[in-house]
C-alpha cells in the first residue's frame, strides 16, 4: 500500500524558516517523481515545487522561487521541503504528492499524503 | 502560465441526477505530439487530501466508480457525474500538467445535495 506521510509542519514567525520531510513507502520512491503541493485554509490548490526522480532537476512556483527549496534522499524514501523566509501568505497544509508514471514525468498525481499544516504569523 | 478556470464555484444537484463541472484553460493543454490533453481531475472531501479521478482527461484512475467521467479537449473540459450518489458530495478540481513539471489547478467546484 502506497503511504506519504508528511511531518515538520509548525508555527513560525514570518521571515522564519522550517524543513518539511514526507516520508514514503509502499512503492519504488527512486523512480517516481515527486511534487509539493500547498493549500491555504478554505483555499484551493497551488503547486509549489517538484523534483526528479535522480533530484538532479528541481522546479519551483514563482510565489516561492528563491525562497524554498526542495530535495529527496533515495536511500531513506524521504521527501524534503526547505522553507526559508516565510510568509503570511505561506501559510498553508502541505501535501507531498506522487507523480503518475515511473522513470518519467506523468504530471497528474496519484497519491497524497495526509499534509502537515505550517502557520507563519508572529 | 496557464490559468484554469471552473464554472460553476459551487452546485447543487439531486440524488441521481446529473452533475457536470467544467474547466476551461487559457492556453490548450493538447499536445500535438501525442493528441493527448494534459488534464486531470480530483475529488477532495473535507479533511481529506485531493484524489485523483481522471487523468489524460477522459481516462479514469483504478476504482473509480464509472459514474465519474471526462470530456473535452484543447481548452474546454467537463467532468460529469452520470447519477449523484451521496458519497460524491465534495469539492472537485481540474489540474493541467500539459506544461510538466509546473502545474496549475483550477479553483475548485463545490458539490452539494440538493
Amino acid at each position: 500500500e502506497v503511504q506519504l506521510v508528511e511531518s515538520g509542519g509548525a508555527l513560525v514567525q514570518p521571515g522564519g524558516s522550517l524543513r518539511l520531510s514526507c516520508a514514503a513507502s509502499g512503492f519504488t520512491f527512486s523512480s517516481y517523481a515527486m511534487s509539493w503541493v500547498r493549500q491555504a485554509p478554505g483555499k484551493g490548490l497551488e503547486w509549489v515545487s517538484a523534483i526528479s526522480v535522480s533530484g538532479g532537476s528541481t522546479y519551483f512556483a514563482d510565489s516561492v522561487k528563491g525562497r524554498f527549496t526542495i530535495s529527496r534522499d533515495n536511500s531513506k524514501n524521504t521527501l524534503y521541503l526547505q522553507m526559508n523566509s516565510l510568509r503570511a501568505e505561506d501559510t498553508a497544509v502541505y501535501y507531498c504528492a506522487k507523480d503518475g508514471r515511473n522513470h518519467i514525468w506523468a504530471g497528474y498525481f496519484d497519491y497524497w499524503g495526509q499534509g502537515t499544516l505550517v502557520t507563519v504569523s508572529s | 502560465d496557464i490559468v484554469m478556470t471552473q464554472s460553476p464555484d459551487s452546485l447543487a444537484v439531486s440524488l441521481g441526477e446529473r452533475a457536470s463541472i467544467n474547466c476551461k484553460s487559457s492556453q490548450t493543454v493538447l499536445s500535438s505530439s501525442n493528441n493527448k490533453n494534459y488534464l486531470a481531475w480530483y475529488q477532495q472531501k473535507p479533511g481529506q487530501p485531493p484524489k485523483l479521478l481522471i487523468y489524460w482527461a477522459s481516462t479514469r484512475e483504478s476504482g473509480v466508480p464509472d459514474r465519474f467521467s471526462g470530456s473535452g479537449s484543447g481548452t474546454d473540459f467537463t467532468l460529469t457525474i452520470s447519477s449523484l450518489q451521496a458519497e460524491d458530495v465534495a469539492v472537485y478540481f481540474c489540474q493541467q500538467y500539459n506544461t510538466t513539471p509546473m502545474y496549475s489547478f483550477g479553483q475548485g467546484t463545490k458539490l452539494e445535495i440538493k
